[in-house]
């Protein structure tokens, strides 16, 4: 069965400072991996997706993400935060093996402080 | 283009009526999945539906929960007797049906069991 942990609940930085969001997942098959981001009373934005090819992955509002197969691990992150990326980020992994369901982590709330 | 609509934004119900959620994904989207998210938490996956297939169903928390595509398009998921454990928002998402594909969310329904 496919699953992700993200171990944050919270992530505070300062505004201008990198951002890292934590997220690692277990599957039998080969992930497909997914970033979302959520603003309050709002749905689910997508920021950015690895499916093959090169680990490093960009996406929407100058975040990325890195892939790394041996620490089973889908990191988002960004260089300079910014207080308007304050929202809620859930990783998602999809297990080539199970078909088309996803799974969601928790989510993580990310505070960036002016 | 459109993105996915759902309606209503907020519904409030008393504990035993029945409701109804709707949901209008993107034109062309051929894949449809409903998830539940409580207050400040992940994502709770109910139920999928690909194309013309038999829906997946394996996360309805119950049989009083059912949905239903109609024409391959519009989704309906009714809720009967509402418990107040209900009381959550209620997601929707397309996609175009490859397991690689994002999915995109709406804005989500969210209801309020009294």
């Amino acid at each position: 069965a496919q699953s992700v942990a993200q171990p944050e609940d919270q992530v505070n930085v300062a505004e201008g400072n990198p951002l890292t969001v934590k997220c690692t997942y277990s599957v039998s098959g080969n992930p497909y991996l997914f970033w979302y981001v959520q603003y309050p009373n709002r749905g689910l934005q997508f920021l950015l997706k690895y499916i093959t090819g090169d680990n490093l992955v960009k996406g929407s509002y100058g975040f990325e993400a890195e892939f790394n197969k041996s620490q089973t691990s889908f990191h988002l992150k960004k260089p300079s935060a910014l207080v308007s990326d304050s929202a809620l980020y859930f990783c998602a992994v999809r297990d080539t093996d199970y078909g088309q369901n996803f799974v969601f982590g928790p989510g993580t709330r990310l505070s960036v402080l002016p | 283009g459109a993105g996915v609509s759902q309606s209503p934004s907020n519904k409030v119900t008393e504990k035993g009526k029945d409701v109804e959620l709707r949901c209008d994904p993107i034109s062309g989207h051929t894949a449809l999945y409903w998830y539940r998210q409580s207050l400040g938490q992940g994502l709770e996956f109910l139920i999928y539906f690909q194309g013309n297939s038999a829906p997946d169903k394996s996360g309805l928390p119950s049989d009083r929960f059912s949905a239903e595509r109609t024409g391959g398009s519009v989704s309906t998921l009714t809720i009967q007797r509402t418990q107040q454990e209900d009381s959550a928002v209620y997601l929707c998402a397309s996609s175009l049906g490859h397991p690689t594909d994002t999915q995109y969310f709406g804005p989500g329904t969210r209801l309020t069991v009294l």
